[in-house]
């Protein structure tokens, strides 16, 4: 499985875009791009899953360039409520869902 | 309400003790897992039961027992636990054999402590 590497945590303002990057040097053909956020004591949850270039839903923006050696969790105008760890996860299409692994995330750190 | 639910959400047990934490899913799935994650430490994956038979014990204690008695349900049994067992327990579910890749569904956690 990819490894990947995301900054151990970020600080940001309330109203303010927050952009996390994650590099996966080592990603292969068949692997997805996956964030999970997880809020103080609760559980993580699935947020956004791309391939590549742009996905986008009603929580966060996610691109992908061609490369595909990295990938940007966009947040728009975050709020106090945006504050958690952020994992960033390379898994094999197809695979097991016991084959993820979650590493450290970027804890996001939303102030007033 | 992720449609896994966990209890009790706080335990707090003695060494000698003996506990079990439950889970349930509503979502239909045919995979849950056991999680334990300890403070400042990255997720780690104890049990995976995928249509209900036991694939994946990640070398846990056997001081930690999971038991799945259907899809929808597992629970986990603790017994002569130690301190450095204190974490957050969390369950998940996923449906095995999606199209891509699987999601995983969380419960909220039942926060142990172990004196």
């Amino acid at each position: 499985l990819a490894k990947t590497t995301q900054p151990i945590s970020m600080d940001s303002y309330e109203g303010q875009e927050v952009n996390i990057t994650c590099s996966h040097n080592n990603i292969a053909t068949n692997d997805y791009i996956t964030w999970y956020q997880q809020f103080p004591s609760q559980g993580p949850r699935f947020i956004i899953q791309g391939y590549k270039t742009k996905v986008t839903n009603e929580v966060a923006s996610l691109f992908i360039p061609a490369d595909r050696k990295s990938s940007t969790l966009s947040l728009p105008r975050v709020s106090l409520s945006d504050t958690a760890v952020y994992y960033c996860l390379v898994v094999p299409e197809y695979s097991s869902a016991s084959k993820i692994i979650f590493g450290s995330g970027t804890r996001l750190s939303i102030r007033p | 309400e992720t449609g896994v639910t966990q209890t009790p959400r706080h335990l707090v047990m003695g060494m000698t003790n003996k506990k079990s934490l439950k889970c349930e899913q509503h979502l239909g799935h045919n995979a849950m897992y056991w999680y334990k994650q300890s403070a400042k430490k990255p997720l780690e994956l104890m049990f995976v039961y995928s249509l209900e038979e036991r694939v994946e014990n990640n070398s846990v204690p056997s001081r930690f027992s999971p038991e799945c008695p259907n899809s929808s349900h597992l629970f986990l049994h603790l017994h002569t636990l130690q301190p450095e067992d204190s974490a957050l327990y969390l369950c998940a579910s996923s449906q095995e054999g999606q199209v891509t890749t699987g999601e995983l569904f969380f419960g909220e956690g039942s926060r142990l402590t172990v004196l």
